[in-house]
């Protein structure tokens, strides 16, 4: 099956510091990615949507200028925490769809990043 | 907008047990509905989906999950669990409009006691 991958797989940082995530799909080409926030105990929250050779869309209610998202490639899709404090500390997601022709695309998930920021 | 709830948060049950977990959805149009897994320390995993058709969905490692229109259901369903079923189960729409983007239920902790 499809494979999309995450690292790091965690991060400690400072408050104050930036973070960058990458999501990459492995063996398919993705020009969509969602990446999603899950706090403990609680479910995934879309964040936004990261478009390649475009700029990505927020959900309402996430700050584009904290979240910063560039799908540099079609395999890879990035996650910068700029500036981040200890509220931000949550496992990041990410998906990739896959085209099925149908109405809607299966989405494979990357395993996640668990960011702490102290 | 689309929406799903799930009401069981913590389920235990001992192996070789049934299986439901609840699942209800907002939306009265056209519905897709899925039940993701989430085995420990592993990423998201489709169980199943429901796009049209038969309402009782076969999915992987034994479960099922039936869609009932006049109730808004698509619970998840499994006549005997094994101790390898522990994981949290989610429910899940797609947004209203499309786009592939997914609503999450909150979740379900799935305990499978030896």
């Amino acid at each position: 099956g499809a494979v999309v991958s995450q690292h790091p797989s965690w991060v400690i940082c400072k408050s104050g510091t930036s973070v960058k995530i990458e999501c990459r799909s492995l063996d398919f080409q993705a020009t969509t990615m969602f990446w999603y926030r899950q706090f403990p105990k609680q479910s995934l929250m879309l964040m936004a949507t990261s478009n390649e050779g475009s700029k990505a869309t927020y959900e309402q209610g996430v700050e584009k200028d904290k979240f910063l998202i560039n799908h540099a490639s079609l395999t890879l899709s990035t996650l910068t925490v700029t500036s981040a404090h200890p509220e931000d500390s949550s496992f990041y997601i990410c998906s990739a769809p896959i085209a099925s022709g149908g109405s809607y695309n299966e989405q494979f998930f990357g395993p996640g990043t668990r960011l702490t920021v102290l | 907008a689309q929406s799903v709830s799930q009401h069981n948060h913590h389920v235990i049950l001992s192996e070789a047990a049934s299986l439901e977990l609840g699942c209800n959805y907002s939306y009265g149009g056209t519905v897709n509905l899925f039940w993701y897994v989430q085995y420990p320390g592993q990423h998201l995993q489709l169980l199943l989906k429901y796009f049209s058709g038969d309402p009782l969905v076969k999915g992987i490692k034994g479960f099922e999950a039936e869609f009932i229109k006049s109730k808004f259901s698509f619970n998840l369903r499994k006549p005997s669990v094994q101790w390898s079923d522990t994981a949290e189960y989610f429910c899940a729409v797609p947004f209203t409009g499309g786009g592939n983007k997914l609503t999450f239920g909150t979740g379900t902790q799935l305990k499978v006691e030896l």
